[in-house]
């Protein structure tokens, strides 16, 4: 099993710029999330999904979207990236009631 | 919403010492708080979690402890070794579907 995978593993991207952070699980778990993680704050919840067809608002949710394609695969898209978004992403999964297990992250920079 | 805090944010130890971190949570509903290891450049990896129906939990030289009055845990790692240095998160959450929510983290150098 490859667990979970993102794609891509680095990005740079110019403000007002577009794109979508793809996360796959391989699992069979119900709930995803996104993280971004900057020095000092922690891991800050963009947006989840606790199940297939079901996304919510995490902490941090303002300039993101979400798309929960199927039970594998939960995307993250940045419509118009601004510096302030410059983040390690990480991409997680849990089945139930135990622990959530990551992706390695995809770093950020928009210019 | 939830709101996690973590305390200290850096702490030095040397090899053999004890380390005790600290984590305060505000929502009285939550029921569910592990712990998260991440060494340098890789990602987080739970170490131990715990229930509200349990006041400790140990595994090997990891314990927690919860105080649910209080609203706080800890984590205690004993006879710490050169490995152990990394950063480690608590988080809350209601259930292990709901949300969770971390706190800002500690960054554990175990000095040898």
């Amino acid at each position: 099993n490859a667990g979970v995978t993102q794609t891509p593993k680095f990005q740079v991207l110019k403000t007002g710029q577009s794109m979508t952070l793809q996360c796959a699980q391989d699992m069979n778990h119900n709930s995803m999330y996104w993280y971004r993680q900057d020095p000092g704050m922690g891991l800050r919840l963009i947006y989840y999904s606790a199940s297939e067809g079901t996304t919510d608002k995490g902490e941090v949710p303002n300039g993101y979207n979400v798309s929960r394609l199927n039970k594998r695969e939960f995307s993250l898209r940045l419509e118009s990236a601004a510096p302030s978004q410059t983040s390690v992403y990480f991409c997680a999964s849990t089945l139930a009631a135990n622990e959530q297990f990551f992706g390695p992250g995809t770093r950020l920079t928009v210019l | 919403g939830e709101n996690v805090e973590q305390h200290p944010s850096t702490l030095s130890v040397q090899e053999g010492d004890s380390a005790v971190i600290k984590c305060t949570y505000s929502d009285s509903a939550s029921n569910y708080f592990p712990w998260y290891k991440q060494e340098l450049g890789k990602r987080p990896q739970l170490i131990i979690d715990i229930r509200s129906n349990v006041g400790e939990k140990k595994d090997q030289r990891i314990a927690v402890t919860l105080n649910k009055t209080a609203k706080h845990f800890s984590l205690h790692i004993t006879e710490t070794q050169p490995e152990d240095s990394a950063v480690y998160f608590c988080a809350a959450s209601r259930t292990s579907y709901d949300k969770v929510i971390f706190g800002p983290g500690t960054s554990l150098s175990v000095i040898p």
